[in-house]
Protein backbone atom coordinates (compact mmCIF):
# COMPACT_ATOMS: atom_id res chain seq x y z
CA UNK A 1 0.00 0.00 0.00
CA UNK A 2 1.36 3.64 -1.04
CA UNK A 3 1.72 5.30 1.92
CA UNK A 4 2.69 9.27 2.14
CA UNK A 5 4.30 10.74 5.68
CA UNK A 6 4.81 14.70 5.21
CA UNK A 7 6.71 16.36 8.11
CA UNK A 8 9.03 19.56 9.22
CA UNK A 9 5.78 21.95 9.11
CA UNK A 10 5.70 24.62 11.40
CA UNK A 11 6.10 28.15 12.39
CA UNK A 12 8.71 30.46 10.72
CA UNK A 13 9.61 34.29 10.47
CA UNK A 14 9.71 36.04 7.07
CA UNK A 15 12.93 35.63 5.65
CA UNK A 16 13.81 31.57 6.98
CA UNK A 17 14.26 28.87 5.76
CA UNK A 18 12.21 25.23 6.41
CA UNK A 19 13.05 22.09 5.32
CA UNK A 20 10.01 19.77 4.55
CA UNK A 21 10.14 16.04 4.27
CA UNK A 22 7.72 13.32 2.40
CA UNK A 23 8.81 9.70 4.01
CA UNK A 24 6.96 7.22 1.40
CA UNK A 25 6.01 3.15 1.67
CA UNK A 26 4.92 1.15 -0.55
CA UNK A 27 6.91 2.17 -3.46
CA UNK A 28 10.43 3.75 -4.59
CA UNK A 29 10.38 7.53 -4.35
CA UNK A 30 13.49 7.49 -6.80
CA UNK A 31 12.19 5.33 -9.74
CA UNK A 32 8.90 7.62 -10.07
CA UNK A 33 8.07 10.83 -10.44
CA UNK A 34 7.47 12.98 -7.38
CA UNK A 35 5.77 16.58 -6.94
CA UNK A 36 4.47 19.54 -4.26
CA UNK A 37 1.41 20.68 -3.92
CA UNK A 38 0.79 23.45 -1.20
CA UNK A 39 -3.05 25.18 -0.29
CA UNK A 40 -3.01 28.09 1.12
CA UNK A 41 -5.68 28.10 3.79
CA UNK A 42 -9.27 28.91 2.55
CA UNK A 43 -7.60 28.68 -0.98
CA UNK A 44 -7.30 26.49 -3.89
CA UNK A 45 -5.05 23.67 -4.76
CA UNK A 46 -0.93 25.52 -6.53
CA UNK A 47 1.69 22.78 -7.65
CA UNK A 48 4.92 23.87 -6.21
CA UNK A 49 7.19 21.02 -8.17
CA UNK A 50 7.71 18.11 -9.79
CA UNK A 51 10.94 15.76 -9.79
CA UNK A 52 11.86 13.21 -12.58
CA UNK A 53 13.32 9.83 -11.86
CA UNK A 54 16.33 11.13 -14.04
CA UNK A 55 16.46 13.85 -11.08
CA UNK A 56 15.72 16.94 -13.73
CA UNK A 57 13.23 19.11 -11.57
CA UNK A 58 10.37 21.89 -12.52
CA UNK A 59 9.09 24.64 -10.28
CA UNK A 60 6.27 27.16 -10.07
CA UNK A 61 7.48 30.58 -11.09
CA UNK A 62 6.19 31.52 -7.55
CA UNK A 63 8.65 29.15 -5.65
CA UNK A 64 11.40 28.95 -8.42
CA UNK A 65 15.01 30.26 -6.99
CA UNK A 66 13.87 29.84 -3.17
CA UNK A 67 12.57 26.12 -3.28
CA UNK A 68 14.63 23.09 -4.22
CA UNK A 69 12.97 19.51 -4.22
CA UNK A 70 15.29 16.91 -3.39
CA UNK A 71 15.55 13.13 -2.87
CA UNK A 72 16.82 10.83 -0.14
CA UNK A 73 17.40 7.62 -1.88
CA UNK A 74 18.90 5.80 1.36
CA UNK A 75 15.94 7.09 3.57
CA UNK A 76 13.27 6.46 0.72
CA UNK A 77 11.92 10.48 1.48
CA UNK A 78 11.36 13.43 -0.70
CA UNK A 79 12.34 16.47 0.35
CA UNK A 80 11.44 20.48 0.00
CA UNK A 81 14.40 22.77 0.84
CA UNK A 82 12.29 26.21 1.20
CA UNK A 83 14.37 29.19 1.82
CA UNK A 84 13.74 33.01 1.37
CA UNK A 85 10.25 32.28 2.74
CA UNK A 86 7.35 34.98 2.29
CA UNK A 87 4.03 35.39 4.37
CA UNK A 88 2.63 34.11 1.05
CA UNK A 89 4.27 30.37 1.17
CA UNK A 90 1.82 30.07 4.63
CA UNK A 91 0.21 26.74 3.27
CA UNK A 92 -0.55 22.73 3.59
CA UNK A 93 2.24 20.94 1.98
CA UNK A 94 1.48 17.85 0.11
CA UNK A 95 3.67 15.45 -1.13
CA UNK A 96 2.16 13.43 -4.27
CA UNK A 97 3.52 10.46 -6.40
CA UNK A 98 3.02 11.64 -10.72
CA UNK A 99 1.68 8.45 -12.44
CA UNK A 100 3.45 9.15 -15.69
CA UNK A 101 2.47 5.22 -17.78
CA UNK A 102 -0.04 6.77 -20.37
CA UNK A 103 -2.01 10.37 -19.00
CA UNK A 104 0.36 12.05 -16.31
CA UNK A 105 -1.72 12.06 -12.73
CA UNK A 106 -1.05 12.80 -9.55
CA UNK A 107 -1.70 9.98 -7.93
CA UNK A 108 -1.30 9.58 -4.18
CA UNK A 109 -1.52 12.46 -2.02
CA UNK A 110 -0.26 12.44 1.61
CA UNK A 111 -2.41 14.18 4.52
CA UNK A 112 0.53 17.64 4.42
CA UNK A 113 2.32 19.34 6.55
CA UNK A 114 1.33 23.13 7.35
CA UNK A 115 3.80 25.53 7.07
CA UNK A 116 3.28 29.08 8.57
CA UNK A 117 5.55 32.18 7.48
CA UNK A 118 4.73 34.89 10.07
CA UNK A 119 6.64 37.47 12.73
CA UNK B 1 0.44 29.94 -18.68
CA UNK B 2 -2.88 27.97 -19.21
CA UNK B 3 -6.04 28.99 -16.99
CA UNK B 4 -8.97 26.92 -16.08
CA UNK B 5 -12.51 28.17 -15.08
CA UNK B 6 -14.76 26.64 -13.00
CA UNK B 7 -18.46 27.05 -13.30
CA UNK B 8 -20.65 27.32 -10.71
CA UNK B 9 -18.33 28.27 -7.63
CA UNK B 10 -20.60 27.41 -6.00
CA UNK B 11 -23.72 24.42 -6.13
CA UNK B 12 -26.32 23.56 -4.07
CA UNK B 13 -28.13 19.94 -4.38
CA UNK B 14 -29.72 16.96 -2.53
CA UNK B 15 -28.90 13.62 -2.62
CA UNK B 16 -30.02 11.87 -5.49
CA UNK B 17 -29.81 14.71 -7.73
CA UNK B 18 -27.46 14.51 -10.87
CA UNK B 19 -25.50 17.47 -11.00
CA UNK B 20 -22.44 18.89 -13.75
CA UNK B 21 -19.12 20.94 -12.97
CA UNK B 22 -17.97 23.16 -15.81
CA UNK B 23 -14.22 23.56 -16.53
CA UNK B 24 -12.93 26.05 -19.30
CA UNK B 25 -9.27 26.17 -20.65
CA UNK B 26 -7.84 29.25 -21.83
CA UNK B 27 -6.46 27.46 -24.72
CA UNK B 28 -6.59 23.50 -26.17
CA UNK B 29 -5.45 21.07 -23.58
CA UNK B 30 -6.75 17.94 -25.88
CA UNK B 31 -8.04 15.55 -23.03
CA UNK B 32 -4.86 16.84 -20.37
CA UNK B 33 -7.61 17.12 -17.96
CA UNK B 34 -8.40 15.83 -14.30
CA UNK B 35 -10.74 16.14 -11.70
CA UNK B 36 -10.49 15.70 -8.42
CA UNK B 37 -12.38 16.14 -4.63
CA UNK B 38 -11.24 17.28 -1.54
CA UNK B 39 -13.29 17.11 1.91
CA UNK B 40 -12.62 19.54 4.79
CA UNK B 41 -8.53 19.00 6.51
CA UNK B 42 -8.38 16.04 3.48
CA UNK B 43 -5.84 15.79 1.01
CA UNK B 44 -7.35 15.92 -2.69
CA UNK B 45 -8.62 12.67 -4.08
CA UNK B 46 -7.99 11.80 -8.12
CA UNK B 47 -11.49 11.08 -9.72
CA UNK B 48 -10.75 11.29 -12.77
CA UNK B 49 -7.92 11.80 -15.42
CA UNK B 50 -7.19 11.84 -19.13
CA UNK B 51 -10.64 14.02 -19.26
CA UNK B 52 -12.77 10.76 -18.44
CA UNK B 53 -10.57 7.39 -17.24
CA UNK B 54 -12.08 6.64 -13.96
CA UNK B 55 -8.95 6.28 -10.79
CA UNK B 56 -9.23 2.51 -9.78
CA UNK B 57 -12.20 2.67 -6.89
CA UNK B 58 -13.77 5.67 -8.11
CA UNK B 59 -18.00 5.07 -8.24
CA UNK B 60 -19.13 4.49 -11.88
CA UNK B 61 -21.44 7.50 -10.29
CA UNK B 62 -18.94 9.90 -11.60
CA UNK B 63 -17.78 10.59 -15.20
CA UNK B 64 -16.34 12.99 -17.79
CA UNK B 65 -16.26 14.17 -20.86
CA UNK B 66 -15.04 17.40 -23.01
CA UNK B 67 -11.90 17.87 -24.99
CA UNK B 68 -10.19 20.49 -26.32
CA UNK B 69 -10.94 23.88 -23.96
CA UNK B 70 -14.32 22.61 -22.30
CA UNK B 71 -14.89 19.80 -20.32
CA UNK B 72 -17.73 18.43 -17.72
CA UNK B 73 -17.82 16.41 -14.60
CA UNK B 74 -21.00 14.55 -13.84
CA UNK B 75 -22.18 13.05 -11.15
CA UNK B 76 -25.18 11.03 -11.60
CA UNK B 77 -26.91 10.37 -8.52
CA UNK B 78 -25.41 12.54 -5.64
CA UNK B 79 -24.42 10.70 -2.37
CA UNK B 80 -23.91 12.16 0.96
CA UNK B 81 -19.88 11.45 0.37
CA UNK B 82 -19.82 13.63 -2.40
CA UNK B 83 -20.42 16.68 -0.75
CA UNK B 84 -16.77 18.40 -0.99
CA UNK B 85 -14.99 20.90 -3.08
CA UNK B 86 -14.27 19.57 -6.91
CA UNK B 87 -10.83 20.78 -8.55
CA UNK B 88 -10.19 20.60 -12.39
CA UNK B 89 -6.43 20.13 -13.25
CA UNK B 90 -4.69 20.49 -16.67
CA UNK B 91 -1.49 18.53 -17.12
CA UNK B 92 -0.69 19.47 -20.57
CA UNK B 93 1.75 22.10 -20.15
CA UNK B 94 3.44 23.33 -17.00
CA UNK B 95 2.28 24.86 -14.53
CA UNK B 96 -0.21 22.68 -13.78
CA UNK B 97 -2.61 24.61 -12.55
CA UNK B 98 -6.12 24.04 -11.18
CA UNK B 99 -9.21 25.61 -11.38
CA UNK B 100 -10.25 27.58 -8.69
CA UNK B 101 -12.67 24.82 -6.88
CA UNK B 102 -16.68 24.49 -7.14
CA UNK B 103 -18.32 23.95 -3.58
CA UNK B 104 -20.72 21.39 -3.56
CA UNK B 105 -23.02 21.72 -0.79
CA UNK B 106 -26.16 19.95 0.70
Amino acid sequence: EVQLVESGGGVIQPGGSLRLSCAASGFTVSSNYMSWFRQAPGKGLEWVSNIYTSGDTHYADSVKGRFTTSRDISKNTLSLQMNSLRAEDTAVYYCVTLKTSGTWRYEYWGQGTLVTVSS
Amino acid sequence: DIQLTQSPSFLSASVGDRVTITCRASQGIDKFLAWYHQKPGKAPKLLIYETSTLQSGVPSRFSGSGSGTEFTLTISSLQPEDFATYYCQQVKSYPHHFGQGTKLEI
